[in-house]
């Protein structure tokens, strides 16, 4: 079983503020990395796909780092807004092709 | 592009009647499509690897009989909860994959949220 593990479950930050969250998996076997994006009552986007180690990714405010040798992904915004306001998945994957995704870290942004 | 409708996105059925899921994808083709089960503040849980033309993979612990899935065609894939129960009450979203696309990209319809009464 592949354990992939997002921390903090959950944030608030203020308009304006810069935040920062983790995804953690394991080192073997890996693939490819994912962050997603969930909207209440939206489908899931995909925001980031990483497979080598050091890559990092921008998108706007959006930035995304990876580790492969020790496990973990850095998902940045910068200067947060509320339409930043969001569940963000990370995913690993082995070659195999499905992918296993952690629990979520729900952000809110708060005007 | 790369936008997958999923249908219904809420049904309320009876304990003991089947339920049918629709995951379309609009404008590509998707040879492999997924089928996951989210619980309440939890991960999405994998079900199923559905190919085009093949029999679905299931992963471990989740009844094949009980999730009848088909993929007939390379933009449609359907779930079937058959005989549904109050305990199948939950949150079913699935995603595909474009066809020769790499790196796994997962595009994913809105879900569905079923209730058995």
């Amino acid at each position: 079983i592949l354990n992939v593990e997002q921390s903090p479950q959950s944030l608030h930050v203020q308009e304006g503020d810069s935040t920062n969250f983790t995804c953690s998996f394991p080192s073997s076997n890996f693939y490819a990395l994912h962050w997603y994006r969930w909207e209440t009552a939206k489908s899931p986007e995909a925001l980031f796909v990483m497979t080598l180690n050091g890559d990092e990714k921008k998108k706007g405010r959006i930035s995304a780092t990876l580790n492969t040798k020790e496990g973990y992904s850095y998902l940045y915004i910068k200067g947060s807004q509320p339409e930043d306001s969001a569940t963000y998945l990370c995913a690993f994957s082995t070659n195999a092709g499905k992918s296993t995704f952690g629990d979520g870290t729900t952000l809110t942004v708060k005007p | 592009g790369a936008v997958v409708s999923q249908h219904p996105s809420r049904v309320i059925c009876k304990s003991g009647t089947s339920v049918k899921i629709e995951c379309r994808s609009l404008d590509f083709q998707a040879t492999t499509m997924f089928w996951y089960r989210q619980f309440p503040k939890k991960s999405l849980m994998l079900m199923a690897t559905s190919n085009e033309g093949s029999k679905a993979t299931y992963e471990q612990g989740v009844e094949k009989d009980k999730f009848l899935i088909n993929h007939a065609s390379l933009t449609l894939s359907t779930l079937t909860v058959t005989s549904a129960h109050p305990e199948d009450s939950s949150f079913y979203i699935c995603s595909a994959q474009r066809s020769g696309s790499g790196r796994n990209i997962q595009y994913f319809g809105a879900g569905t949220r079923l209730s058995v009464l």
